[in-house]
Order: C-alpha cells, then sequence, then structure tokens
C-alpha cells in the first residue's frame, strides 16, 4: 500500500514568490494535516482538512493556505514568501479527524529554501 | 499556550546500550504518542498509548503514559545504528484537536 507522496521534494524560490506544495493520502485516508518544521520551532501544526473542508487551522498567517480535492488529495499555497518560510513542509494523512484517535502517517516532506 | 518539554535534547551512545527520554507537560493530556524521524523522512508513529498508567512495548521499544497524564518515557534497549534518528513525543490537544509535538530528542549511535 503506497504511503503519503509529498511533491515536489525539494523548491527554491525567492522572496515574494509564492509556493504550491502537494501532497496525496493513503488510499481510503480521508484526513490530511499539513505542519512546518524548523530547527528553532520544530513540529507546528498549519491546518487540518477533512472532506474538502478545513476542520483546523494552526496560528499562521494568512500567506498559508489550503484546499482538499474530492479525491482527498491536498494542496498547500504560500504566497509572498519570506525568508522565514524556509522549512521542511509535511504532510500527514489519517483515517479519520486527527481528534479521533486516528494515527497520523507522514510522508517524506518538501524541503523549501527561499532565497 | 500548552508545551512539552523533552529530553534530553540529545543523546550520543554506543550501540548496545539502552536509552531513556522522558516528555512532560504542565497540562494532563489523554493521549500520548512517539513518533521517531529518520534523516530526510517524516516522522513514523513508534507506539500510542491511550490510557493512564499504560506501559506498551513495540519490539526493543517500550513506552509508558504517566499515571499523572502529564509525562511519558520511552526506552530503547540494546540500541543499534539504524535507531538513530530525531524522537519525538506529542499529544491531542482536547480542546483543539490537533497534535502538539514536542522539541525531539536527538540520538546519535556509535558502533
Amino acid at each position: 500500500k503506497a504511503g503519503v507522496t509529498q511533491t515536489p521534494r525539494y523548491l527554491i524560490k525567492t522572496r515574494g514568490q509564492q509556493v504550491t506544495l502537494s501532497c496525496s493520502p493513503i488510499s481510503g485516508h480521508r484526513s490530511v494535516s499539513w505542519y512546518q518544521q524548523t530547527p528553532g520551532q520544530g513540529l507546528q501544526f498549519l491546518f487540518e482538512y477533512f472532506s474538502e473542508t478545513q476542520r483546523n487551522k494552526g496560528n499562521f498567517p494568512g500567506r498559508f493556505s489550503g484546499r482538499q480535492f474530492s479525491n482527498s488529495r491536498s494542496e498547500m499555497n504560500v504566497s509572498t514568501l519570506e525568508l522565514g518560510d524556509s522549512a521542511l513542509y509535511l504532510c500527514a494523512s489519517s483515517r479519520e479527524l486527527s481528534g479521533n484517535n486516528s494515527p497520523l502517517h507522514f510522508g517524506n516532506g518538501t524541503r523549501l529554501t527561499v532565497t | 499556550g500548552q508545551q512539552l518539554n523533552q529530553s534530553p535534547q540529545s543523546m550520543f551512545i554506543q550501540e548496545g546500550e539502552d536509552v531513556s527520554m522522558n516528555c512532560t507537560s504542565s497540562s494532563i493530556f489523554n493521549t500520548w504518542l512517539w513518533y521517531k524521524q529518520d534523516p530526510g523522512e517524516g516522522p513514523v508513529l513508534l507506539i500510542a498509548l491511550y490510557k493512564a498508567g499504560e506501559l506498551t512495548s513495540n519490539g526493543r521499544l517500550t513506552a509508558q503514559f504517566g499515571i499523572t497524564r502529564k509525562d511519558s518515557f520511552l526506552n530503547i534497549s540494546a540500541s543499534i545504528p539504524s535507531d538513530v534518528g530525531i524522537y519525538f513525543c506529542a499529544v491531542l490537544s482536547y480542546n483543539t484537536d490537533k497534535l502538539i509535538f514536542g522539541t525531539g530528542t536527538r540520538l546519535q549511535v556509535f558502533p
């Protein structure tokens, strides 16, 4: 069974640009969560999508947005990139909403570097 | 906000040694999880704990959910080189329904 797939694996952008990251969950998983991982802040929750609706949101500015499609695939978008947005962006899927004791399965992440 | 204090921050041990790390919080949680992240990969769930006092094993790994519901520890016995990575504890926030991760313990194992 294929795991969580994230594309691209690496990305280099310049300040002010925007970026779209993609995540394909495990087949049968309906929830997709996004996390930002940096050395200084650790793993920070961005948002969670379930049945094409955002169900939970972390403390990130409006430049960070996402969406989920009917096949449960998800994308996240960051507009007007800043140097501090450089991080590993991790996507995780679960069968149900993560609050229902449904374990998260993580992808290998997209490493974004903003120059 | 809710915070998880994980210690130690890093460990350098020799192959064959046992390892112990823990995670504490000022708040009570009903679910404690332990994840491992290998270099260049995403975190992988090792053990999930759902009941205070619960002791659960997964191979050479053993984790316990503290009786006060404010802490958990993870033990690794007879470490091997592939145990290298970052170990994260995580809890499910009961008022936001999102996972909160600890700051991680970086483990290095020398042959």
